[in-house]
């Protein structure tokens, strides 16, 4: 199943409220993940099952969505947000990502 | 707290069997399926598998034809093979464990990745 993300990239800046979008090629119900990872680092899970926020994750992250179309929201960008962010369905294997959103400062 | 650790050769030659092995501690292998996940530099991710037992794996069919996993949960440790490398297979290759609720599946935690370069 093909994933679309967009934007590929995109600047903000501290404070900001930023969505970005994930687009499945078939209906994938809510088996939609969003990770995030760092220059040099793995990815971290952020979001599961389309909305559920992973233990640990700071409540400004959120996901909503089901069906093909699907967003994951920063409420408030703090500095350790700027990362790539990933989606990646679970629906059917083989499992798919996006090709990723680079969030930068503006 | 579970952690996930590759070991393996960074270099390969081309032609050559890429091998590397995840050592899984803090936590038991059992119930749980482990992948493996490839990203070439700069780019995006490609989940190559998983491997839930010693008779049970599911492969990516891009690289099904090259693909093996063993698992060996005695040892706490999966592990990946990939035949007839090239250069595109040069990556960071990451071991995960798939966790499951209801019928959902993600990826936590992950290792912290290797670099594997196919090069003569």
């Amino acid at each position: 199943i093909q994933m679309t993300q967009s934007p590929s990239s995109l600047s903000a800046s501290v404070g900001d409220r930023v969505t970005i979008t994930c687009r499945a090629g078939q209906t994938i119900n809510n088996h939609l993940n969003w990770y995030q990872q760092k220059p040099g680092r793995a990815p971290k899970v952020l979001i599961y099952g389309a909305s559920s926020l992973q233990s640990g994750v700071p409540s400004r992250f959120s996901g909503s969505g089901s069906g093909t179309d699907f967003t994951l929201t920063i409420s408030s960008l703090q500095p350790e947000d700027f990362a790539t962010y990933y989606c990646q369905q679970s629906y059917i294997t083989p499992w798919t990502f996006g090709l990723g959103t680079k969030l930068e400062i503006k | 707290q579970v952690q996930l650790q590759e070991s393996g050769p960074g270099l390969v030659k081309p032609s050559e069997t890429l091998s590397l092995s995840c050592t899984v501690s803090g936590g038991s292998m059992n119930s749980f399926s482990w992948s493996w996940i490839r990203q070439p530099p700069g780019r995006e991710l490609e989940w190559i598998g998983r491997i839930y037992s010693a008779e049970r794996a599911d492969y990516n069919p891009s690289l099904k034809s090259r693909v093996t996993m063993s698992i060996d949960t005695s040892q706490n440790q999966f592990s990946l093979r990939l035949n007839s490398v090239t250069a595109a297979d040069t990556a960071i290759y990451y071991c995960v464990r798939e966790r499951q609720l209801v019928q959902l599946n993600w990826f936590d935690p992950w290792g912290q990745g290797t670099l594997v370069i196919v090069s003569s």
